[in-house]
């Protein structure tokens, strides 16, 4: 079964833009959640991470996200984008601490 | 730099070559991942250990692969009997053994089966 959902493959947005990146994932009692960027070639930076407490996490670069229970989402948000967050966005999810569960990411594109 | 580091970055190998990858996570996590990244898609999780012990092993694990990490420290990822089909980016991570802590992850290293 799939743990995290990124239902947005792609995100176009102009430069200052508000963008939204979408993260759902499987439903469970115990539940942390991350986000991480990826860099062309390169490995993962960790974004931000939810493991409980507010459910509204803030993140490096103006990053923030907002834990929903009741909808299992996660999604990221930033209120402006500059053309160096362009990049591909990963949420994942673990539930025992054991395992990270990937999504198939977001790849936004911040155009000038 | 205190970070993960893997080696080789790039490899090229000819189909049926074994290959071995070296991982060397931050030096105070005791947890060290092995994940694999094909174009297109998130890391797919292939074993993780604590320590020296290998405690999870992902059904994408297949025979022709081996990980170990003898001494705690340094993790190799072999592949026996490279196929096309194993093309792909191999992201090691390390983390703390505190629960829910976040795993930090090299740069990967690409494989090109040719």
């Amino acid at each position: 079964a799939q743990s995290v959902t990124q239902l947005d493959s792609q995100v176009p947005v102009f430069e200052e833009a508000p963008v939204e990146l979408r993260c759902n994932y499987s439903s469970s009692v115990s539940v942390y959640l991350f986000w991480y960027v990826q860099y062309p070639n390169q490995g993962l930076q960790l974004l931000l991470k939810y493991l409980s407490g507010s459910t509204l996490v803030k993140g490096i670069n103006g990053f923030e996200a907002e834990f929903n229970k009741s909808q299992t989402s996660f999604h990221l948000r930033k209120p402006s984008v500059h053309i160096s967050d362009t990049a591909e966005y990963f949420c994942a999810v673990s539930y025992t601490g054991n395992q990270f569960y990937f999504g198939t990411g977001t790849s936004l594109t911040v155009i000038p | 730099d205190t970070g993960v580091s893997q080696d080789p970055r790039h490899k090229i190998t000819k189909r049926g070559q074994n290959v071995t990858f070296r991982c060397d996570p931050i030096s105070e996590h005791n947890r060290l991942y092995w994940y694999r990244q094909t174009l297109g898609q998130g890391p797919e999780f292939l074993t993780y250990f604590q320590n020296e012990a290998q405690l999870e092993k992902s059904r994408l694990l297949s025979d022709r692969f081996s990980a170990e990490r003898p001494k705690g420290s340094f993790s190799t990822l072999e592949i026996q009997r490279t196929e096309q089909g194993d093309s792909a980016m191999y992201l090691c991570a390390s983390s703390l053994s505190v629960r829910n802590t976040e795993a930090f992850f090299g740069q990967g290293t690409r494989l090109t089966v040719v």
